[in-house]
């Protein structure tokens, strides 16, 4: 299985602030990385497609890049509703696996 | 837009089989090249991805509940099931029904509501 971890686990930030989370993957992945947020009680919500494509809808301020083994994301002015977790996910090969996901927290 | 939701029963017995459905709306489940999944959270293990099934009945289950699951689907009513055997406290968690589209890089773009599951005697 390839393993994914991300970094931080958590991290404080203030409204206005730009928040990058780092994902790895155990093995090349190539670009099959997705990143989704998720807030309390809901289900995840798909941001990110293909390491660095923006899904539908999803507001201008988030980003994706990398390839490989490593990726990141990146929120680059920080609003209110993205206080939330976010997950990576490789789908290169199965078992599709999760990253532990990052805490994004208000300071 | 497609919408998923999950039921089924919220308490499964030690050792029972785990059933659950997942109702797709908004469009038809044999439509483009879509692969329906299961996923559980739990806290004590994060985002698993339990398996897919394919409208045409192909399916794919993650190797670490191989042994223990089946799935269907049933284009007639626009839903696919999961059935997962001799369950334990382990398997206690939120499972959500999702959507991977096969022609996007696998990317799950749609997600049921999620059913919490708990495992109790």
């Amino acid at each position: 299985d390839i393993q994914m971890t991300q970094s931080p686990s958590s991290l404080s930030a203030f409204v206005g602030d730009r928040v990058t989370i780092t994902c790895r993957a155990s093995h090349s992945i190539i670009t099959y990385l997705h990143w989704y947020q998720q807030k309390p009680g809901k289900a995840p919500k798909l941001l990110i497609s293909a390491a660095s494509s923006l899904y539908n809808g999803v507001p201008s301020r988030f980003s994706g890049s990398g390839s490989g083994t490593e990726f990141t994301l990146t929120i680059s002015s920080l609003q209110p509703e993205d206080f939330a977790t976010y997950f990576c996910q490789q789908t290169y090969s199965t078992p599709f696996t999760f990253g532990p996901g990052t805490k994004v927290e208000s300071k | 837009q497609v919408q998923l939701q999950e039921s089924g029963p919220g308490l499964v017995r030690p050792s029972q089989t785990l059933s659950l459905s997942c109702t797709v709306s908004g469009g038809a489940l044999n439509s483009g090249d879509y692969y329906w999944s299961w996923i559980r959270q739990s806290p004590g293990k994060g985002l698993e991805w339990i398996a897919y099934v394919y409208y045409s009945g192909t399916s794919y289950y993650n190797p670490s509940l191989k042994s223990r699951l089946s799935m269907s689907v049933d284009t007639s009513t626009n839903q696919f099931s999961l059935r997962l055997s001799s369950v334990t406290a382990a398997d206690t968690a939120v499972y959500y029904c999702a959507r991977a589209d096969g022609s996007s890089y696998f990317r799950f773009d749609s997600w049921g509501q999620g059913s919490l599951v708990t495992v109790s005697s």
